[in-house]
């Protein structure tokens, strides 16, 4: 089964909104990765988050996790219609040997 | 520039008519990975390789194969499509930096194969 589920599936907010997106996950984990998709494109890395970490920030983006919750969050402040793309969390996790679990993915659009 | 490149981006093909899906990468990665992306699904990964001669399969690998001669290159090869494998492929590197972790993959821009 997939390891991460992110929720919720499709997010539609005005420019300048803040967007969250969450990510559960169902066993521990090394690190867990956040990536961009647009539309029918290669994902894009956005940012990785250690298990020993609890938050992290790049730019406009801020990532927290909570291991004893097993979840993980994704905040873009501020956002801007090129934001507009599917979100994937991705989980590193423990013994699960060299591979990168993806969740379904988060839809977000920011309309102008 | 720094780049997976894969080849062909559109393709369609008839049921049992062998082909292959090149993946390059000039960044000198060790780990290279295919995955399938479907509606509903996400992305699952097919086959990974850890460096030249070392390939192991991941969570969907029937009906496909991967050789991994080069370090930059890692054909995905289907020797007979059948229509259930109609998806978008990515294939994806990464360096090695910590032993047993996963590091940031770098995407290529999907390949989009139709079989009738």
């Amino acid at each position: 089964s997939q390891q991460g589920e992110e929720d919720p599936q499709a997010l539609s907010i005005q420019e300048g909104e803040n967007a969250t997106m969450n990510c559960s996950y169902k066993t521990s984990i090394n690190n867990l990765q956040w990536y961009r998709q647009n539309s029918g494109r290669g994902l894009v890395h956005l940012i990785l988050i250690r298990s020993n970490e609890r938050e992290k920030h790049s730019g406009r983006l801020r990532v927290t996790l909570d291991t004893s919750k097993k979840s993980s969050s994704l905040l873009i402040t501020a956002s801007r219609a090129a934001d507009t793309a599917s979100y994937f969390c991705a989980t590193d996790f423990t013994g699960g040997g060299n591979k990168l679990t993806f969740g379904t993915g988060t839809q977000l659009k920011v309309e102008l | 520039e720094a780049q997976v490149t894969q080849n062909p981006r559109y393709l369609i093909t008839v049921t049992g008519k062998k082909l292959t899906v090149t993946c390059s990468q000039n960044m000198n990665h060790e780990y290279m990975s295919w995955y399938r992306q479907d509606p509903g699904l996400g992305l699952r990964q097919i086959y990974y390789s850890m460096n030249v001669e070392v390939t192991d399969k991941g969570d969907v690998p029937e009906g496909y194969k991967v050789s991994r001669k080069e370090k930059r290159n890692f054909p995905l090869i289907l020797e007979s499509p059948s229509p259930n494998q109609t998806s978008l492929y990515f294939c994806a590197s990464s360096p090695i930096l910590y032993p047993g972790q996963n590091s940031p993959l770098h995407f290529g821009n999907g390949t989009r194969l139709t079989v009738t």
